[in-house]
């Protein structure tokens, strides 16, 4: 069974910094890209960034490019999400997602339960 | 604003169909294959189409996809009071080389 599991989620002050981490199970985390997918309180679905397969080639969402980094470390089976500058704006329920393929992208086929950012002072 | 549109809400009675529209451009729905994403108040999102028309294992087949040139559609037949929630469109955008969703229409089952 695949799972998913976020973790990280704080609360924070503007201008602070935050790494996510999302734990993956149940499949071959190494053959599949994987992204981080936000969701600010009662909003819709925002995608933030993903990571291909090895980790060599990442894309980011405009509205995080220059503060937020992905990585993988596939010998742990994880994803991570090295947020950096965070405003206000950023306050967001953080999905990880799984791909159902390796490059930019096919689906996102299975999800966490996410894990809560809060931006405030 | 989302990249992709779709009309923040819909309607229908039990048993009869509804259609939900995502209208796009060249860039992302025109290029490129539309997903839809059902999402269960207070959990995460499921993937509910892919690749336009293709349901996931486990997905009944009152739920079906379509797309024509820079839009797509998510009809459901046979309605039923738990198909009432928030459904997304998704495709990737070869302009801005990300991923873009719709706003979400919320299904309500009268």
């Amino acid at each position: 069974e695949v799972q998913l599991v976020e973790s990280g989620g704080v609360v924070v002050q503007p201008g602070g910094s935050l790494r996510l981490s999302c734990a993956a199970s149940g499949f071959t985390f190494d053959d599949y890209t994987m992204h981080w997918v936000r969701q600010a309180p009662g909003k819709g679905l925002e995608w933030v960034s993903l990571i291909t397969w090895e980790g060599k080639s990442t894309y980011y969402a405009h509205s995080v490019k220059g503060r937020f980094t992905i990585s993988r470390d596939n010998s742990k089976n994880s994803l991570y999400l090295q947020m950096n500058s965070l405003t206000t704006e950023d306050t967001a329920l953080y999905y990880c997602a799984k791909d159902s393929g390796k490059g930019f992208g096919r689906s996102f086929d299975y999800w966490g339960q996410g894990t809560l950012v809060t931006v405030s002072s | 604003q989302s990249v992709l549109t779709q009309p923040p809400s819909a309607s229908a009675t039990p048993g009869q169909g509804v259609t939900i529209s995502c209208s796009g451009s060249s860039s992302n729905i025109g290029s490129n294959t539309v997903n839809w994403y059902q999402q269960l108040p207070g959990t995460a999102p499921k993937l509910l189409i892919y690749s336009n028309n293709q349901r996931p294992s486990g997905v009944p087949d009152r739920f079906s996809g379509s797309k024509s040139g820079t839009s797509a559609s998510l009809a459901i037949s046979g309605l039923q009071s738990e198909d009432e929630t928030d459904y997304y469109c998704a495709a990737w955008d070869d302009s801005l080389n990300g991923w873009v969703f719709g706003g979400g229409t919320k299904l309500t089952v009268l």
